[in-house]
């Protein structure tokens, strides 16, 4: 998978939203840009994918740059339940078929406050 | 629609035994992959079943071993279980369908697996 940076912690307050950065210098062709988060003791959740235009669904948005080399996911209104770990993935569109094979990196532990 | 569904929740078994987690898929999705979560690796993936057939496999040693069934159910088995099987292990579906990078996956909420 095209390697991705993520700062390693993050503070929000609740009700402000959250900015999670996420740096993907070496993507690359057709390969999306995917957000997960896991809650503890829960499996990792999807969020919200996409490629290179801006995405918004119930959960969140999704900004990619121009360059598509970072991106920026967007908690509108944190609450305390967001306080999980958020992953930012870019699967590799190398012609194959699977599925089912992510690398995850450490992710940003997101903590919202009250 | 149901989520993906993997039993049992929590499970102790001792060094050298073996054991077997099942995941049910979401209704439809034709794709289950595995993945082991520990606090020193992080998420790791183990394999992947398409159609009952394996399609990708991580770095793992053989003791680690899965199959899929034709209703898509997924079951994985690790034999002659070490202290550092502990882990979290996860089960994930996907619709399979489009193209492979353009479908997210769907993850249960795993299985704890305690060796002692």
């Amino acid at each position: 998978d095209a390697k991705t940076t993520q700062p390693p912690s993050m503070d929000c307050a609740e009700g402000r939203a959250a900015n999670l950065p996420c740096n993907h210098s070496t993507i690359s062709g057709n390969e999306y840009v995917y957000w997960y988060r896991q809650i503890h003791s829960q499996g990792p959740q999807y969020i919200i994918h996409g490629l290179k235009n801006n995405e918004t669904n119930e959960m969140a948005s999704l900004i990619i740059t121009e360059d598509r080399k970072s991106s920026t996911l967007i908690l509108p209104h944190a609450t305390l339940r967001d306080t999980a770990v958020y992953y930012c993935i870019v699967p590799p569109n190398a012609g194959g078929t699977s599925y089912g094979k992510l690398t995850f990196g450490q992710g940003t532990i997101l903590t919202v406050h009250p | 629609k149901a989520g993906v569904t993997q039993t049992p929740r929590y499970l102790i078994k001792t060094r050298g035994q073996q054991v077997t987690l099942s995941c049910s898929p979401i209704s439809g999705h034709r794709s289950v992959s595995w993945y082991q979560q520990t606090p020193g690796q992080g998420l790791q993936f183990l394999f992947e079943y398409f159609s009952e057939t394996q399609r990708n496999k991580g770095n793992f040693p053989g003791r680690f071993s899965g199959r899929q069934f034709s209703n898509s159910r997924s079951e994985m088995n690790v034999s002659t279980l070490e202290l550092g099987d502990s882990a979290l292990y996860l089960c994930a579906s996907s619709p399979s369908e489009g193209r492979p990078y353009n479908s997210p996956l769907h993850f249960g909420n795993g299985t704890r697996l305690t060796v002692t």
